[in-house]
């Protein structure tokens, strides 16, 4: 039974360039939430699809978008990018109908580093 | 402000002992209150969760303890051993919403 997949594992960009971060759920998870990790703190909710629609958004600037694809894999997208976007960068999959358990898996991540 | 205050942000304990780690919360619609165990260059994985209908969970060498009228919930780890030493994190969730907020985390050792 595969787990949640992240790739790149690794990513290093420079101020003001755009960066695509990709993730496949667990299989037979059909919801996808992102997360963002900084050192040294815990991870922060940046957005969570279903259905190939953003259905929920935390206090992050419309830099960062997504996308959800028919295969339920998603992207996570950051253009602009800033010194300070530099973390780990989560993936984590559920089942929408058992939303009431909130039930969350996490991937490895992708650490991005902005120089 | 949806927060989740944890602590200690470290914490070292023999072997055989048993490390607590706290969390309060502010928000009264949290109802979902997970562990997540995080290792060097891994994401985090879910340990235990607990509802606010119980007071007690444990499954395995790990306890959650919920205090409801007090906001409070903390993990206890039985008879501690070197390969649990992680990062622990609380978080707490609301139904129907698939927004974790997430304490900063604890950093336990457990030497032998």
């Amino acid at each position: 039974d595969a787990g949640v997949t992240q790739s790149p594992t690794h990513l290093i960009k420079t101020r003001g360039q755009q960066v695509t971060l990709r993730c496949s759920p667990k299989s037979g998870h059909d919801t996808v939430s992102w997360y963002q990790q900084a050192l040294g703190q815990g991870p922060q909710f940046i957005f969570q699809y279903y259905e190939e629609e953003e259905r929920q958004r935390g206090n992050f600037p419309d830099r960062f978008s997504g996308h959800q694809f028919p295969n339920y894999s998603s992207e996570l997208n950051v253009n602009a990018l800033l010194l300070g976007d530099s973390a780990l960068y989560l993936c984590a999959s559920s089942l929408y109908r058992l939303a009431g358990r909130n039930e969350q898996f996490f991937g490895p991540g992708t650490r991005l580093t902005v120089l | 402000q949806q927060q989740v205050k944890q602590s200690p942000q470290s914490l070292i304990v023999q072997k055989g002992g048993i490390p607590i780690i706290n969390c309060a919360y502010e928000n009264t619609a949290f109802d979902y209150f997970p562990w997540y165990q995080q290792f060097p260059g891994k994401g985090p994985a879910l340990l235990i969760a607990i509802r606010p209908d119980v007071s007690e969970k444990k499954e395995g060498r790990f306890t959650i303890s919920f205090n409801k009228s007090a906001k409070q919930f903390s993990l206890h780890i039985m008879d501690s051993q070197p390969g649990d030493s992680a990062t622990y994190f609380c978080a707490a969730g609301r139904a129907g919403s698939y927004q974790l907020t997430f304490g900063k985390g604890t950093k336990l050792s457990v030497i032998p």
